[in-house]
């Protein structure tokens, strides 16, 4: 059973670096789309970006300036960046893992485990 | 703003059939995927692909898609569905990026 184990600083000042890392645990870390997905307080989700396990990266263009998601695949760990951070981005921070598979020449792109998420705090 | 478009509420008599839509063009492309998240939990997934749900969700959850809606049905729904239900795609800018709708809050009556 894969689980995601994700941990990093809750509380930040304005303009500082969110930095968050997430453990993967039993699976594979090949094939897959590993991915940060935020909620501000009593708002939906937003996507923030993923990583492959060769480094290719896709990010939230809303974010793209800020963000850094990196893999450091000896560990079966992702971290992400984010830089200059303001009220804004007060949110729970959750790790995911995304997959895409074809069906009947459809894609399915989905994020099938997550871990617990994170509460980030950002005040001055 | 968010490429796909979910109702804000939906509510359902206890025991009866509830249809939750997403509406975006990317879902001309891909299929969407849900998930159901509750109070101070993570997201859990419901449904993937044509009409897949992971190993441990109900089978009265079943998911459709036509043209650019896909549809989250619950057929008899219980007092532990009610939650909040996102679904996600790829966008349709083709550079792979993720999205998810607004959400949709779900009361069970």
């Amino acid at each position: 059973q894969v689980q995601l184990q994700q941990w990093g600083a809750g509380l930040l000042k304005p303009s500082e670096t969110l930095s968050l890392t997430c453990a993967v645990y039993g699976g594979s870390f090949s094939g897959y789309y590993w991915s940060w997905i935020r909620q501000p307080p009593g708002k939906g989700l937003e996507w923030i970006g993923e990583i492959n396990h060769s480094g290719s990266t896709n990010y939230n263009p809303s974010l793209k300036s800020r963000v850094t998601i990196s893999v450091d695949t000896s560990k079966n760990q992702f971290s992400l960046k984010l830089s200059s951070v303001t009220a804004a981005d007060t949110a729970v921070y959750y790790c995911a893992r995304g997959r895409s598979i074809t069906i009947f020449g459809v894609v399915s792109y989905y994020m099938d485990v997550w871990g617990k998420g994170t509460t980030v705090t950002v005040s001055s | 703003s968010s490429e796909l478009t979910q109702d804000p509420a939906v509510s359902v008599a206890l025991g009866q059939t509830v249809r939750i839509t997403c509406q975006g063009d990317s879902l001309r492309s891909y299929y969407a995927s849900w998930y159901q998240q509750k109070p101070g939990q993570a997201p859990v997934l419901v449904i993937y692909g044509k009409n897949n749900r992971p190993s441990g969700i109900p089978d009265r959850f079943s998911g459709s898609s036509s043209g650019n809606t896909a549809s989250l049905t619950i057929t008899g729904a219980q007092a532990e569905d009610e939650a909040d239900y996102y679904c996600n795609s790829r966008d349709s800018s083709g550079n792979h990026l993720g999205v998810f709708g607004g959400g949709t809050k779900l009361t069970v009556l």
